[in-house]
């Protein structure tokens, strides 16, 4: 099964500030990778889908790069709602699996 | 706009049995693969089901695998996930999932169950 690990698992900012998220494959995935948010009590919200493209009604201060084993999702300027946890998600093989998440939290 | 509703979650001793739903609508459902996800209480996201959209084709985690079986029923727009031999470490909060290119998109609020003697 394929490994996903994010980085940092905690990442304390201030609204305006720039995130910029980690997640490393196991093995190459191309860019089979999506990126989702989650806040407390809620479901998970897809972000971003093969690595760089923006869901729908997804603002465009989230943005995603990488291919490979490499990924990163990055947002601009915090806004005070995207202060919540970031998963990754790879497609490439069976089965599909998760990253542990990446928690934002406000400074 | 798209809505999926869990139901079917609860208390249930090691061993036991559940069967999940998920009532979906919003979307025409015989076009879209359709998944089941978990999150352990205070834990991350595990992926554990997906079915096409015949439901000829089923996927499953290791950990699931023989013990689970999802299906499905177009005439119903309904996706189900039978689980057999649960085991305290099923304990989870399961989401329904609408797939795009393979991926959820669209999740419902899901439903709690509690594996436990």
């Amino acid at each position: 099964e394929i490994v996903l690990t994010q980085s940092p698992a905690t990442l304390s900012l201030s609204p305006g500030e720039r995130a910029t998220l980690s997640c490393r494959a196991s093995q190459s995935i191309t860019t089979l990778l999506a990126w989702y948010q989650q806040k407390p009590g809620q479901a998970p919200r897809l972000l971003i889908y093969d690595a760089s493209n923006r869901a729908t009604g997804i603002p465009a201060r989230f943005s995603g790069s990488g291919s490979g084993t490499d990924f990163s999702l990055t947002i601009s300027s915090l806004e005070p709602e995207d202060f919540a946890i970031y998963y990754c998600h790879q497609r490439s093989k069976w089965p599909q699996t998760f990253g542990q998440g990446t928690q934002v939290e406000i400074k | 706009e798209v809505q999926l509703l869990e139901s079917g979650g609860g208390l249930v001793q090691p061993g036991g049995s559940l069967r999940l739903s998920c009532a979906a609508s919003g979307f025409t459902f015989t076009t879209y693969r359709m998944s089941w996800v978990r999150q352990a209480p205070g834990k991350g996201l595990e992926w554990v089901s997906l079915i096409s959209e015949s439901g000829d084709m089923t996927f499953y985690t290791d950990s699931v695998k023989g013990r689970f079986t999802i299906s499905r029923d177009n005439s119903r727009n309904t996706l189900h996930l039978q689980m057999n031999n649960l085991r305290v470490e099923d304990t989870a909060v399961y989401y329904c999932a609408r797939n795009f290119h393979w991926i959820p998109d669209y999740w419902g609020q899901g439903t709690l169950v509690t594996v436990s003697s």
